[in-house]
Parts: C-alpha cells; sequence; structure tokens
C-alpha cells in the first residue's frame, strides 16, 4: 500500500515566494497533521484535520501560513510570503480517527529552504 | 503547560541494551507513542503504551507508568543500523488527535 506522498521533497526559494506543499494521505485515514521540524524546536505541530475540517491551527506560526484539505485525499500548506526562518523540514503525517492505538503514519516530508 | 523531556544524545556498542528515558507533564493523557528517525527520513512508529507495564515488540520494548508521568524504550541486542534519534510522543486527547513530540535523543551505536 502506498503510504502518505509529500511533494515537492526538496524546495530552495528567495524570500518572499509564495511557497505550496502538497501531501496526499493513505487511503481511508481520516485525520491529516502538518509538521515543522528545526533542529532547535524538534517536531512542531502546525494544524491538523478530521474528515477535511481544521481541528487545531493554533501551531500555524502567523498569517503568512495557510492550509487546506479541499477532499479526502489531498492537502496544501502555503507560505506566502516565505522567510528564511521558514527553512525547516515540513512533515505530513495521517491516521485513522478511530482506534487509539491508531498511530500517524509520516510522509518523507519537504525539506524547505529559504535564501 | 505542556512538556516532554528526553536525553539529547546517547551512545552504545553493538550488542549492547540500552534504555533511552521520556517524562512528560500534559494537560491530558490518551496514550505514548516512540518513533524512530534515521537521519533525512520520517519517524516511523515503533510502539505504543497507554496502560502501566511493559510492552515487548522483537528487540524493542516500551514501558509506561502515568503515574510518574514517565516512560522508556529499551532497545536490546544493539545493531549499526540502530543509530537513529528516538522521538517520545504523547496523545492527550482521543484518537484522531494531534501528538507532542519530545525533541529526540540521538543514539549513536558503534563497534
Amino acid at each position: 500500500d502506498a503510504g502518505v506522498i509529500q511533494s515537492p521533497r526538496h524546495e530552495v526559494t528567495e524570500m518572499g515566494q509564495e511557497v505550496t506543499l502538497r501531501c496526499k494521505p493513505i487511503s481511508g485515514h481520516n485525520s491529516l497533521f502538518w509538521y515543522r521540524q528545526t533542529m532547535m524546536r524538534g517536531l512542531e505541530l502546525l494544524i491538523y484535520f478530521n474528515n477535511n475540517v481544521p481541528i487545531d491551527d493554533s501551531g500555524m506560526p502567523e498569517d503568512r501560513f495557510s492550509a487546506k484539505m479541499p477532499n479526502a485525499s489531498f492537502s496544501t500548506l502555503k507560505i506566502q510570503p516565505s522567510e528564511p526562518r521558514d527553512s525547516a523540514v515540513y512533515f505530513c503525517a495521517s491516521s485513522l480517527t478511530q482506534g487509539r492505538r491508531q498511530p500517524q503514519h509520516f510522509g518523507d516530508g519537504t525539506r524547505l529552504s529559504i535564501l | 503547560g505542556q512538556n516532554i523531556d528526553q536525553p539529547t544524545e546517547m551512545t552504545a556498542t553493538e550488542g549492547a541494551i540500552v534504555q533511552i528515558n521520556c517524562t512528560y507533564q500534559t494537560s491530558g493523557f490518551n496514550g505514548l507513542f516512540w518513533y524512530q528517525q534515521h537521519a533525512g527520513e520520517a519517524p516511523t512508529f515503533l510502539s505504543y503504551n497507554v496502560l502501566d507495564g511493559l510492552e515487548e515488540k522483537g528487540r524493542f520494548s516500551s514501558f509506561l507508568s502515568r503515574s510518574k508521568g514517565y516512560s522508556y524504550l529499551l532497545l536490546k541486542e544493539l545493531q549499526m543500523k540502530d543509530s537513529a534519534s528516538y522521538l517520545c510522543a504523547v496523545r492527550e486527547n482521543e484518537a484522531g488527535t494531534a501528538l507532542i513530540f519530545g525533541k529526540g535523543t540521538t543514539l549513536s551505536v558503534s563497534s
């Protein structure tokens, strides 16, 4: 079975540009999570969705960040305008909502560098 | 507030046993997860505990004490491929809600 698929794997762009990260969750999973990982702060939750509805976006740093989930098989995380401090690895993860043993399954991440 | 503490780094030799500790303070508790993350890769699920006690899965075991806010991951018969970062994560609420991650413990296994 295909796992969580993220694109692009790497993105290098200049500050001020718009960046769009994409995620396809595992088929049948109804929870989707966006995390950001840096050396300093570790893995931090940005936002998560249940059944395509945003539940908690308190981790989104500021208005420059936005996320959407238009359907059960696709989500985007957008940064506009991007800044050098946004450089990090962005992970998408998905899980089932039912069953407390259900772990989150992570995609391979997008390594973002803002120059 | 929320706080999950793990040692930053640990070293061990092949064939040895290592224990990675995790302490947590969260507003709720509905399970503790351990993940393994090799450099440059995604975290992968290792174990889950929600009741006190030991869960064993091959060379890896995980222990939980809810009253102490404490867990450990035990790795036996260490192999070079076990060199990775090990992340402790707590879920405060019901299934389908977010995890709070510790910063991870980087384990280096030498021959």
